[in-house]
């Protein structure tokens, strides 16, 4: 079935780091992604996009690669700011061409 | 532009009671959708609509139904609430499939 799955729960990181939050994904079908921040007792807010016929594409502070060969997708975040806590989530394309969502990474910034 | 907006952003029901949760989008999109989100997990789709006067089942549909009887607005309905029902239930809209999808800021729900 399809799904999309974090590698890693919680992500601590130094403020002016940069951070990078990984994504796995099992539908080879999907040909769109998108990356989303939720702060806490707030809706999820759009950061990024990406679509299959791209391997990369890049925002203010931000980068997404995709990586189709592996089904792997990742979120750079350049000079983490205080204000980049908060949980991100990835999400795919279903099959009837809604989004599925991963469970959240967890990015939290020491000062 | 407000946005997704919904309301009541929070509310405590008893098993059996039934509610109705609204959604308004002043963005003219024609997708909407209802998510739940449970601690621990991410979003899961319940119902979504690609238009006025169409629904379709999600990922979890069981125990909810939806309206869209005007293009702004997208109703979800607990008709019987029960305790497995307790989330934050986000609404969200976009132009179509495969673009960025809007949420409004949630609603609490609590069923005891």
């Amino acid at each position: 079935g399809e799904s999309v799955g974090l590698h890693l729960p919680t992500l601590s990181v130094q403020e002016g780091d940069n951070s990078i939050i990984n994504c796995a994904y099992s539908n080879s079908a999907s040909d769109y992604f998108i990356w989303y921040k939720q702060e806490s007792g707030k809706g999820p807010q759009f950061i990024i996009d990406i679509r299959s016929n791209m391997d990369k594409r890049q925002g203010q502070r931000v980068t997404v690669l995709l990586n189709k060969t592996v089904k792997h997708l990742s979120l750079q975040i350049a000079a983490t700011q205080p204000g980049d806590s908060a949980v991100y989530f990835c999400a795919e394309t279903g099959s009837q061409g809604n989004l599925i969502f991963g469970k959240g990474t967890k990015l939290s910034v020491k000062p | 532009n407000a946005g997704v907006t919904q309301t009541p952003k929070f509310r405590v029901l008893k098993t059996g009671q039934s509610m109705t949760l609204l959604c308004a989008q002043d963005m003219n999109h024609e997708y909407m959708y209802w998510y739940r989100q449970d601690p621990g997990m991410g979003l899961r789709l319940i119902h979504y609509s690609v238009g006025e006067g169409t629904t379709a089942k999600g990922e979890v549909p069981d125990g909810y139904n939806v309206s869209r009887l005007k293009k702004q607005n997208f109703l979800l309905g607990l008709e019987s609430a029960a305790p497995s029902q307790t989330s934050v239930y986000f609404c969200a809209s976009s132009y179509q499939f495969y673009n960025e999808q809007f949420f409004g800021p949630g609603t609490r729900l609590t069923v005891l």
